[in-house]
């Protein structure tokens, strides 16, 4: 089954303790994004990654890291998380057409 | 890309069609309309898009005004489970840059 997975789903963390979001895809897909989604402003686009060693910013990128070392894996780092990356977060990957999303990453840092 | 404008919310009946206008007044030729759907938190689904010719999918069909301004995403049969925030998204065809969702219709489906 064709899927994006994320890992782990929930995540309660204290200000300033590095993290990593796993996403992992199984389509053999080149493109691969972050978002992050908070009420009012909608999803916003944090990192995305148009193949292997190739990533750029999105519209909100501070605070956060990516690698792309291999194809199917785009981990999403906070370095030193702080109460304002509290959110729900998204990991998608796409060839041209349609995205496909994983099922979110909720994580709140106190 | 272009910029979206649609309404915040909408409501139909279920079994009804839905139908969700999306205005794009600054779409440029080599521009399609995407829409996608979010169901409560879960992450967003991609439902169908076009360039030019109104499309149709096993979930919905999309028209597109001749000028390419606007466009209705229409569900024909509405149901509960429709109940969802629609996206509506200009972008090239071969962007693989950043990706501009707004904030979409939240559409209601009532009993």
């Amino acid at each position: 089954e064709a899927q994006v997975t994320q890992n782990p789903r929930y995540l309660i963390t204290v200000t300033g303790k590095k993290l990593t979001v796993t996403c992992s895809q199984n389509m053999n897909h080149e493109y691969m994004s972050w978002y992050r989604q908070d009420p009012g402003l909608g999803l916003r686009q944090i990192y995305y990654s148009m193949n292997v060693e190739v990533t750029d910013k999105g519209d909100v990128p501070e605070g956060y890291k990516v690698s792309r070392k291999e194809k199917r894996n785009f981990p999403l780092i906070l370095e030193s998380p702080s109460p304002n990356q509290t959110s729900l977060y998204f990991c998608a990957s796409r060839q041209l057409t349609e995205q496909y999303f994983g099922p979110g990453t909720r994580l709140t840092v106190t | 890309d272009a910029k979206t404008t649609q309404p915040t919310s909408m409501d139909c009946a279920e079994g009804r069609a839905a139908n969700l206008p999306c205005n794009h007044s600054t779409i440029s030729g080599n521009e399609y309309v995407y829409w996608y759907r979010q169901i409560h938190s879960q992450g967003p689904q991609y439902i169908i898009h076009g360039l030019k010719n109104n499309e149709t999918n096993e979930m919905a069909s999309l028209i597109i005004t001749e000028d390419r301004k606007s466009s209705t995403l229409i569900l024909p049969h509405a149901t509960l489970r429709d109940t969802a925030v629609y996206y509506c998204i200009v972008r090239v065809w071969d962007n693989f840059n950043k990706f501009y969702f707004g904030s979409g219709t939240k559409l209601n489906v009532k009993p």
